[in-house]
């Protein structure tokens, strides 16, 4: 148990579906992450969060979009995706984010399936 | 963008061995960090390494962090079962402007054979 949860844990999605992954940190953490995990990939980032405010935005295509209402919760709405959007998405936390590493610590991931 | 090889990609191990793995990469950070995942959850931080030479462990884990700052590596000594799942390093350069992404190694699958 990192102190991040992830729900829902899997989701089945068709490709004109929208649906919201949820994350929260109970950690007291200011910054949070996605990151996308794809097979034989390494873990890409994709939007990162200080202080409820977007830091990075690594181009990821426009029908991913990022919600983050305060530093405990983070949102991933998603809508019109493509089946190679499958893949498990992993949230992460970290202390801070700025000018040196703080740890990250990551959730268990929400496996998604898109058909 | 920032590039790390991780090896071996995969290792099949007899229970009670011990196991190195590393990663390279041609440019140089600030931090390395590796990581465990196990199946169906996320990675979970082993060791985090700050200073060019540094000999870090955490149990059976021991990690280094390169003198040139482009590699390091994990050992795990006397393998058991629950060491299987995939390893993971991640590295990190920061500087006067602000700290980039960690960037991912692909995995080392380590599987342990009874």
């Amino acid at each position: 148990e990192t102190g991040v949860t992830q729900t829902p844990r899997h989701l089945v999605m068709g490709m004109t579906n929208k649906k919201s992954l949820k994350c929260e940190q109970h950690l007291g953490h200011n910054a949070m992450y996605w990151y996308k995990q794809s097979a034989k990939k390494p873990l890409e980032l994709m939007f990162v969060y200080s202080l409820e405010e977007r830091v990075e935005n690594n181009s990821v295509p426009s029908r991913f979009s990022p919600e983050c209402p305060n530093s405990s919760h983070l949102f991933l709405h998603l809508h019109t995706l493509q089946p190679e959007d499958s893949a498990l998405y992993l949230c992460a936390s970290s202390q801070d984010w700025g000018q040196e590493l703080y740890e990250q610590y990551f959730g268990p991931g929400t496996r998604l399936t898109v058909t | 963008g920032q590039q790390l090889n991780q090896s071996p990609q995969s290792m099949f191990i007899q229970e009670g061995e011990d196991v190195s793995m590393n990663c390279t990469s041609s440019s140089i950070f600030n931090t390395w960090l590796w990581y465990k995942q196990d199946p169906g959850e996320g990675p979970v931080l082993l060791i985090a390494l700050y200073k060019a030479g540094e000999l870090t462990s955490n149990g059976r884990l021991t990690a280094q962090f390169g003198i040139t700052r482009k590699d390091s590596f994990l050992n795990i000594s006397a393998s058991i079962p629950s060491d299987v799942g995939i390893y993971f390093c991640a590295g990190q350069l920061y500087s006067g402007g602000g700290a980039d992404g960690l960037t991912f190694g692909k995995g080392t699958h380590l599987i342990i054979q009874p």
